[in-house]
C-alpha cells in the first residue's frame, strides 16, 4: 500500500497562474481532506470530503475549488495563485467520521 | 468555533531528558483528541484519546486525557536525538473535522 500520494511535491507559480494538485489514497477511505501548513499556523482545513460526491468548506477556502473524483482521488485546485498561497499542502484521509487521519508527503507551493 | 492550545511553542532538552507537552482545547462535542508527530515531512499518527480510552502508551511515549479540565499531556521519558520534531494536537468535534493547534517544536540535543 502507497498510502496517501500527492503530485507534485514542489511549484513554482506565477501570481495569477492556475494549477491542480493532485491526491490519491489506496486506503479505501471514505473521507479526504486538504490542509494548508504555514510557520507557526498550524495545519488549516482548506476543504473536505466526508464521502464521495460531497464537499465541504474548511477553515480556509477562499481562493481554492476542489472534486472529489472518485472515492480514491481528491484534488485542490487554484484558479488564480496569490503570494499568499504560498505554503504547503498536505492531503489526509480516513475512514470516516471519528477515525484517525492519516497525511500524505505534501506539496511545497512557491507563488512568486 | 473550535479552539486548540498547544504549549510550550518550543522547547529545547538534552538526551535523557523527559518532557512534558501540553494541549488545551475548547470544542463542541467533543469525540477525540488525537497526537501527530511531523519530523521532515507529513504528520505520523501517535495517539487517539477517546472518551472510552483516556490514557495511552507506546515505549517511551504516554498521553493521558482529562475531559473535565479540557486538555492533554504527551510525556515522553528518555529522550533520544530522534524524537526531535514537531508535535501536533488536534481535537475532533461534531463533524468530520479535525482542528490542529500550532505545534510544540521539540529539539533534543545529544
Amino acid at each position: 500500500n502507497a498510502g496517501v500520494t500527492q503530485t507534485p511535491k514542489f511549484q513554482v507559480l506565477k501570481t495569477g497562474q492556475s494549477m491542480t494538485l493532485q491526491c490519491a489514497q489506496d486506503m479505501n477511505h471514505n473521507s479526504m481532506y486538504w490542509y494548508r501548513q504555514d510557520p507557526g499556523m498550524g495545519l488549516r482545513l482548506i476543504y473536505y470530503s466526508a464521502s464521495e460526491g460531497t464537499t465541504d468548506k474548511g477553515e480556509v477556502p477562499n481562493g481554492y475549488n476542489v472534486s472529489r473524483l472518485n472515492k480514491r482521488e481528491f484534488s485542490l485546485r487554484l484558479e488564480s495563485a496569490a503570494p499568499s498561497q504560498t505554503s504547503v499542502y498536505f492531503c489526509a484521509s480516513n475512514r470516516g467520521y471519528q477515525e484517525t487521519q492519516y497525511f500524505g508527503p505534501g506539496t511545497r507551493l512557491l507563488v512568486l | 468555533e473550535d479552539k486548540v492550545v498547544q504549549s510550550p511553542l518550543s522547547l529545547v532538552v538534552h538526551e535523557g531528558d523527559t518532557v512534558t507537552l501540553n494541549c488545551s482545547y475548547e470544542v463542541t462535542n467533543f469525540r477525540s483528541l488525537l497526537w501527530y508527530k511531523q519530523e521532515k515531512k507529513a504528520p505520523t499518527f501517535l495517539f487517539m484519546l477517546t472518551s472510552s480510552g483516556i490514557e495511552k502508551k507506546s515505549g517511551r511515549l504516554s498521553s493521558i486525557l482529562d475531559k473535565k479540565e479540557l486538555f492533554s499531556i504527551l510525556n515522553i521519558t528518555a529522550t533520544q536525538t530522534g524524537d526531535s520534531a514537531i508535535y501536533l494536537c488536534a481535537v475532533g468535534g461534531s463533524n468530520y473535522k479535525l482542528t490542529f493547534g500550532k505545534g510544540t517544536l521539540l529539539t533534543v540535543n545529544p
